[in-house]
């Protein structure tokens, strides 16, 4: 099945910085998803992304599908982004594959 | 409109006894899958229903079992139940299977094994 690993695993950082995160992805997928886990356990989900580049305010994901990678990029972090983000790629169902995620805590 | 529903929210059982979790999805959304979040194995795919039917199942035990209803309402039932199953359950869904829709995810029913 598919393997999906997230990086880097744990980030801290101070109020308005900007970060990159990783999510590679050993198999060609039909879809890829990224979801903020709040500290409640909700998953938000922040893109629908199986290509291409999208932003949503602060927030942008780029998927490069045939290099087998996508990338979420937050900038001018605020305190209410803490959480863990995941991406879940999934093949031809449904099914999402989790990653473990990336923890990020944004200090004021 | 509103969003995934899953009841009861948290909840404390014992060893060896069942529960049973529901899922209410979205409006119009007729397919809807399960996870399991632990610490130790992170988010893992429990089942996947679309139209009353299981169109895929994970890798756990047969305690484990699910079904849906004709109007796309769905629970899922844990028999037998262990310390390891404590865990968060968290249920989504989406409008149909296979077509890349983007999925939306209940607040998850907290389940803790004494």
């Amino acid at each position: 099945g598919i393997q999906v690993e997230q990086s880097p695993p744990d980030l801290i950082l101070q109020e308005g910085a900007n970060s990159t995160l990783r999510c590679n992805f050993s198999d060609s997928v039909n879809n890829l998803q990224w979801f903020h886990q709040n500290p409640w356990g909700q998953l938000i989900n922040l893109f629908y992304i199986p290509s291409g580049t999208k932003q949503n305010g602060r927030l942008s994901a780029t998927t490069v599908a045939t290099e087998r990678y996508s990338l979420l990029y937050i900038s001018s972090s605020q305190t209410t982004d803490s959480g863990v983000y995941f991406c879940a790629p999934t093949s031809d169902t449904d099914k999402l594959i989790f990653g473990t995620g990336t923890r990020l805590q944004v200090f004021p | 409109k509103a969003g995934v529903t899953q009841t009861p929210r948290y909840l404390i059982k014992t060893r060896g006894q069942q529960v049973t979790l529901s899922c209410s999805p979205i409006s119009g959304h007729r397919s809807v899958s399960w996870y399991q979040q632990t610490p130790g194995q992170g988010l893992q795919f429990l089942f996947e229903y679309f139209s009353e039917t299981q169109r895929n199942k994970g890798n756990f035990p047969g305690r484990f079992s699910g079904r849906q209803f004709s109007n796309s309402r769905s629970e899922m039932n844990v028999s037998t139940l262990e310390l390891g199953d404590s865990a968060l359950y968290l249920c989504a869904s989406s409008l149909k299977m296979n077509s890349g829709n983007t999925i939306y995810f209940g607040e998850g029913s907290w389940l803790t094994v004494v």
